[in-house]
């Protein structure tokens, strides 16, 4: 299986803020990669797709970016609505992989 | 437009057996590679297995071999999962998604609480 490694695993931000997450891939994903958001009681909503594509409606201040193994999710001006976990998921592959999970709070 | 509608909360006892329909519209069933997905409580993502309806036989996450079971419906384009030996820790919301290139789809999850 292909291991997901996300980071940080929490991270504290205030509105304003740039903020970067990480996402590893154990083996190249070939930009098979999504990025999603996550309230509580919330199915996790679609944010960028193929690592770096826009989803329709998500606000542009969500970008992807990154290749092969290494892939980053950055949000340029954290918004209150912003304060949420994010997951990045792998779907090179049938067996699909999530990472861990990173919690944006204040 | 692609959609996945999955099918109403459920409550089942230990033991007990719990099936998740996933209705779709918009997609070319067939060939369509259904995964589900599950998250427990105040946990992560959860990969369970996939099935291509045209293809051949599902796969799934070693974790829940011989409690699971994926098949699908060509005439009424809706795909299930099947789980038995239902234990406290299957709680969880379970999700049907899939890929049409490049992007990936969500049905909205179905709640399975397992409670005596």
């Amino acid at each position: 299986d292909i291991q997901m490694t996300q980071s940080p695993s929490t991270l504290s931000a205030s509105v304003g803020d740039r903020v970067t997450i990480t996402c590893r891939a154990s083996q190249n994903i070939y930009g098979w990669l999504a990025w999603y958001q996550q309230k509580p009681g919330k199915a996790p909503k679609l944010l960028i797709y193929k690592a770096s594509s826009l989803e329709s409606g998500v606000p542009a201040r969500f970008s992807g970016s990154g290749s092969e193994t290494e892939f980053t999710l950055t949000i340029s001006s954290l918004q209150p609505d912003d304060f949420a976990t994010y997951y990045c998921h792998q779907y090179n592959t049938d067996w699909w992989t999530f990472g861990q999970g990173t919690k944006v709070d204040i | 437009q692609l959609q996945l509608v999955q099918s109403g909360a459920e409550v089942r006892k230990p033991g007990s057996s719990v099936k998740v329909s996933c209705k779709t519209s918009g997609v070319t069933f067939n060939t369509f590679v259904f995964s589900w997905v599950r998250q427990a409580p105040g946990q992560g993502l959860e990969w369970m297995g996939r099935l291509i309806p045209i293809s051949t036989a599902p796969v799934y996450a070693q974790k829940l071999q011989g409690r699971v079971t994926l098949t699908a419906d060509k005439s009424t384009k809706t795909a299930y999962m099947e789980l038995r030996d239902l234990r406290y820790d299957d709680t969880a919301v379970y999700y049907c998604a899939g890929v049409s290139n490049p992007t990936v789809y969500w049905g909205q999850g179905t709640l399975v609480t397992v409670s005596s």
